[in-house]
């Protein structure tokens, strides 16, 4: 079936920096994205989404872009902070299709350097 | 404090002996799910629900039940617990659905010997 990956399970940043985590989808269908923040020992944290009638949206810190021609999806994170260190999930999904789930990448470890 | 709660948080069982995993939320959110999570592989949806007495199949429902008799509830049930099910499994939950934010609890950690 069609899956979402990520371009690199782990990223290494120093503090103050920006990052960009990237993530390719390959279902063109898929009308719904959303990015996820796990710590280590907790669930996942809903961080930002996005749909596809949008190619940018923003939040405190963070900016979600979508490229729908290439099917991108990429999450930046300003001015990184220790607290940002996790694991970060892209997942899309489907809103008019008959099932009714997202699918998940496998996560890329952000790392923050002091 | 809106929260998600699962437990055990930690089970430890053999293959064959049924179990069941509680899952329970205090938003009064329709939606509900299970997720399983496994190294290398990432989440993956066990079952739904769109509201009581409504459940679906995810992607990886083989070997659990679920049951939503309730708005609040969404147990999983493992009716005869193997190996593969070793898992970390994770409960959420959101207002209408998958497309809307969802709630994660703190998770569950599986061990089927």
């Amino acid at each position: 079936g069609e899956s979402v990956g990520l371009h690199l399970p782990t990223l290494s940043v120093q503090e103050g920096d920006n990052s960009i985590i990237n993530c390719a989808y390959s279902n063109s269908a898929s009308d719904y994205f959303i990015w996820y923040k796990q710590e280590s020992g907790k669930g996942p944290q809903f961080i930002i989404d996005i749909r596809s009638n949008m190619d940018k949206r923003q939040g405190q810190r963070v900016t979600v872009l979508l490229n729908k021609t290439v099917k991108h999806l990429s999450l930046q994170i300003a001015a990184t902070q220790p607290g940002d260190s996790a694991v970060y999930f892209c997942a899309e999904g489907d809103s008019g299709g008959g099932a009714d789930g997202l699918t998940f990448g496998k996560g890329t470890h952000l790392i923050i350097q002091p | 404090e809106a929260q998600v709660t699962q437990n055990p948080r930690y089970l430890i069982t053999v293959t064959g002996k049924k179990l069941t995993v509680t899952c329970s939320q205090n938003m009064n959110h329709e939606y509900m799910s299970w997720y399983r999570q496994d190294p290398g592989l990432g989440l993956r949806q066990i079952y739904y629900s769109m509201n009581v007495e409504v459940t679906d199949k995810g992607d990886v429902p083989e070997g659990y039940k679920v049951s939503r008799k309730e708005k609040r509830n969404f147990p999983l049930i493992l009716e005869s617990p193997s190996p593969n099910q070793t898992s970390l499994y994770f409960c959420a939950s959101s207002w209408a659905g998958f497309s809307d934010e969802q709630f994660f609890g703190p998770g569950t950690r599986l061990t089927v010997l």
